[in-house]
């Protein structure tokens, strides 16, 4: 199946620096989503980006799904960023979604 | 309000019992997913279902059961046949389960933690 591999594994920042997330894939997708575990478990949608840019306040997300990869950039970051950014692919040959290990991030005051 | 309700939050299960999760959504979506979460890891997929009364089985479908006889409900059964059932559990659904731009994007619930005493 579909190989997905995030990096890095940690991530620890000061308040109001960027970052940039990996995601890298080993198939054709068509499906790609980013998500953020908060502390509670929750899992919120942030993208859904099989291809292209889009942008949602500090945060954006850009795929090159010919050169299978995807990151995501948090600018600006708060304390409330903080937690465990994961990536999802689904691949066109299959009908379900794979996870990255996720990247956990961690923004001090 | 639209979305997705798992039940109970807590769960704790003595060795050997059998145990039902419940997932529900009012999303109106066609398919929905069971995930495995264990500490530090990302998820792993258990059973998925893209219509009713039919479902496969994903990487990790040993000791689990499930069922599909209404669209919004997919409970999924922990079977005392499963090693280490101590874990996370995220059911998620999705418009529908097979490629379509914009139509498999997951939507997930809260989760239920299971704890195998």
């Amino acid at each position: 199946g579909i190989q997905v591999e995030q990096s890095p594994p940690d991530l620890i920042l000061q308040e109001g620096a960027n970052s940039t997330l990996r995601c890298n894939f080993s198939d054709s997708v068509n499906n790609l989503q980013w998500f953020h575990q908060n502390p509670w478990g929750q899992l919120i949608n942030l993208f859904y980006i099989p291809s292209g840019t889009k942008q949602n306040g500090r945060l954006s997300a850009t795929t090159v799904a010919t050169e299978r990869y995807s990151l995501l950039y948090i600018s600006s970051s708060q304390t409330t960023d903080s937690g465990v950014y994961f990536c999802a692919v689904g691949s066109e040959n299959n009908n379900d979604m794979r996870f990255g290990a996720g990247t956990r991030l961690t923004v001090k005051p | 309000d639209g979305g997705i309700t798992q039940s109970p939050k807590y769960l704790f299960r003595k060795e050997g019992q059998n145990v039902t999760l419940s997932c529900e959504q009012n999303l109106n979506h066609d398919a929905m997913y069971w995930y495995r979460q264990d500490p530090g890891q990302g998820l792993r997929l258990i059973y998925y279902s893209q219509i009713v009364n039919d479902f496969q089985k994903g990487d990790i479908a040993e000791g689990y059961s499930v069922s599909r006889e209404k669209k919004e409900s997919f409970p999924l059964t922990v079977t005392s046949a499963q090693k280490n059932p101590t874990a996370f559990y995220l059911c998620a659904s999705s418009r529908r389960g097979t490629s379509g731009r914009g139509d498999n994007e997951q939507f997930f619930g809260p989760g239920t933690r299971l704890t195998v005493l």
